[in-house]
C-alpha cells in the first residue's frame, strides 16, 4: 500500500519569510496530491492540489511542486502571515489502490 | 463552510459498546469518505461509499462498517468499541468516487471518546 512521509513535523518562521513542507510517497501509481490546512478544532480545508500530469501549480502565495521520478512533492508558502499558522497535511491518492493516504502533518507557526 | 454536516459533535461510549455516527453530504455529491483522526495524527482513510456501494477501504477491521442513503446522508458504525477507537471521525463528500480526483469537502467531525 501507499506510504506518505511528511517533514518537518514542526516549523517556525518569522512573518514575511517563506515556509516549505516536503512529502514523499511510495506508490508510483499515485496520481493526485492535495494539501490541507487544519486549524485547531476545525475541519481540514483544501488549500491546493496537483495532479500527476503537472509539475507545478501556484495560487497567490501558495505553490506546490511535484517530482514524479523522485516521488516527492512540496508545499511552498511565501510572505507568511500569522493567519497561516495551522497544521498542514499532504495526501496522496493512488489510482491503483482505492484509498487516500495522508501524511503525519506539519505544525506551522508564523511569528509576528 | 462546506455544506457537509456531522452529528453528534461529541460522544462518549464505553468499551464493547456500539456507535453510529452520521454525515450529511453536500447536495449532489454521490460519494462519501470516512476518516479516523487520532490526536496529533493525520486522517486515516476508513472507507468510501459511492452511490450506496463500498468503493474502497483502508486498513480497518470489519467491525467498522458503513451505509450510504439516496438522500446524501450516510452512517459509520463501529461495533465492539476499543479504547484505541477514541478519535475525531471525519466524513468528506465529493462528486465522484475513486479513482476520480474530485475535491473532497470535509465535515466538522465527531469527537468519540471510549472509556
Amino acid at each position: 500500500g501507499e506510504n506518505v512521509e511528511q517533514h518537518p513535523s514542526t516549523l517556525s518562521v518569522q512573518e514575511g519569510d517563506s515556509a516549505v513542507i516536503k512529502c514523499t510517497y511510495s506508490d508510483s501509481a499515485s496520481n493526485y496530491f492535495p494539501w490541507y490546512k487544519q486549524e485547531l478544532g476545525k475541519r481540514p480545508q483544501l488549500i491546493i492540489d496537483i495532479r500527476s500530469n503537472v509539475g507545478e501549480k501556484k495560487d497567490q502565495r501558495i505553490a506546490v511542486t511535484l517530482n514524479k521520478t523522485a516521488k516527492h512533492f512540496s508545499l511552498h508558502i511565501t510572505e507568511t502571515q500569522p493567519e497561516d499558522s495551522a497544521v498542514y497535511f499532504c495526501a496522496a491518492q493512488s489510482g491503483g489502490y482505492q484509498k487516500v493516504t495522508f501524511g503525519t502533518g506539519t505544525k506551522l507557526q508564523v511569528i509576528p | 463552510e462546506t455544506g457537509v454536516t456531522q452529528s453528534p459533535t461529541h460522544l462518549i461510549k464505553t468499551r464493547g459498546q456500539q456507535v453510529t455516527l452520521r454525515c450529511s453530504s453536500q447536495s449532489g455529491h454521490n460519494t462519501v469518505s470516512w476518516y479516523q483522526q487520532a490526536l496529533g495524527q493525520g486522517p486515516q482513510f476508513i472507507f468510501q461509499y459511492y452511490r450506496e456501494e463500498e468503493n474502497g477501504r483502508g486498513n480497518f477491521p470489519p467491525r467498522f462498517s458503513g451505509l450510504q442513503f439516496p438522500n446524501y446522508s450516510s452512517e459509520l458504525n463501529v461495533n465492539a468499541l476499543e479504547l484505541d477507537d477514541s478519535a475525531l471521525y471525519l466524513c468528506a463528500s465529493s462528486l465522484r468516487g475513486l479513482p476520480s480526483t474530485d475535491t473532497q469537502y470535509f465535515g466538522p467531525g465527531t469527537r468519540l471518546t471510549v472509556l
